[in-house]
């Protein structure tokens, strides 16, 4: 039982090159979501889904793109990378209201 | 809109004193509300939630919180810091409608000096 799992750990993009961020999770939970945090600023929600083929935006969904075509994998998408997308982003996902969220080890991007 | 702040980006304590990490919420309906931290280069864990029962809350590692309405407050504490508890702290909150949606506080780093 890995939990929630992410690919890549760290990755450096030029700006305006695109990306894809893979969160996985194998405990068959309904709900899965993105984060970014920065220093300072705690953790901000980009967007999240509610179950298999469902988004929905964030705070923060500006510059980025989801898809949930399985339901135990969530990704994350930026189509043209600024330097102010630099941040670590983090994949939870919880079974149901109300439920705690379980975190994956986040993944550092830099965006020069 | 909900919010979360948190007192204190930084608090430093001494080994085996009293820890006391604040936070207070804002939110138009009884929400759930979460203490997360978060070691070096690593993810969050939870430590504790309240969801409405009880309004002491136990966690992991010695951890508690109380939750108190009048106050909107749901402070963290442990009786005695060990070494181990420097981290950063989180406290969150969470509307009871769909998707639980977490809004997060700035986050409060925690030192323990010997």
């Amino acid at each position: 039982n890995a939990g929630v799992t992410q690919t890549p750990k760290f990755r450096v993009l030029k700006t305006g090159q695109s990306m894809t961020l893979l969160c996985a999770q194998d405990m068959n939970h309904e709900y899965m979501y993105w984060y970014r945090q920065d220093p300072g600023m705690g953790l901000r929600l980009i967007h999240y889904s509610v179950g298999e083929g469902t988004t929905a935006k964030g705070e923060v969904p500006d510059g980025y793109n989801v898809s949930r075509l399985k339901k135990q994998n969530f990704l994350l998408g930026l189509e043209s990378a600024a330097p102010s997308q630099t941040s670590v982003y983090f994949c939870a996902s919880s079974y149901y209201t109300g439920t705690q969220q379980y975190f994956g080890p986040g993944t550092r991007l830099t965006v020069t | 809109a909900q919010s979360v702040t948190q007192l204190g980006s930084h608090v430093s304590v001494s080994e085996g004193a009293l820890v006391l990490l604040r936070c207070n919420y804002s939110s138009s309906v009884p929400p759930y509300l979460f203490w997360y931290v978060q070691y070096p280069n690593q993810g969050l864990q939870l430590l504790l939630k309240y969801t409405s029962a009880a309004t002491l809350v136990k966690g992991i590692n010695g951890f508690e919180a109380e939750f108190k309405k009048s106050e909107t407050s749901f402070h963290l504490t442990k009786p005695s810091a060990h070494m181990s508890d420097a981290a950063e702290y989180f406290c969150a909150v969470s509307d009871t409608g769909t998707a639980s949606k977490l809004t997060f506080g700035t986050g409060t780093r925690l030192q323990v000096t010997l």
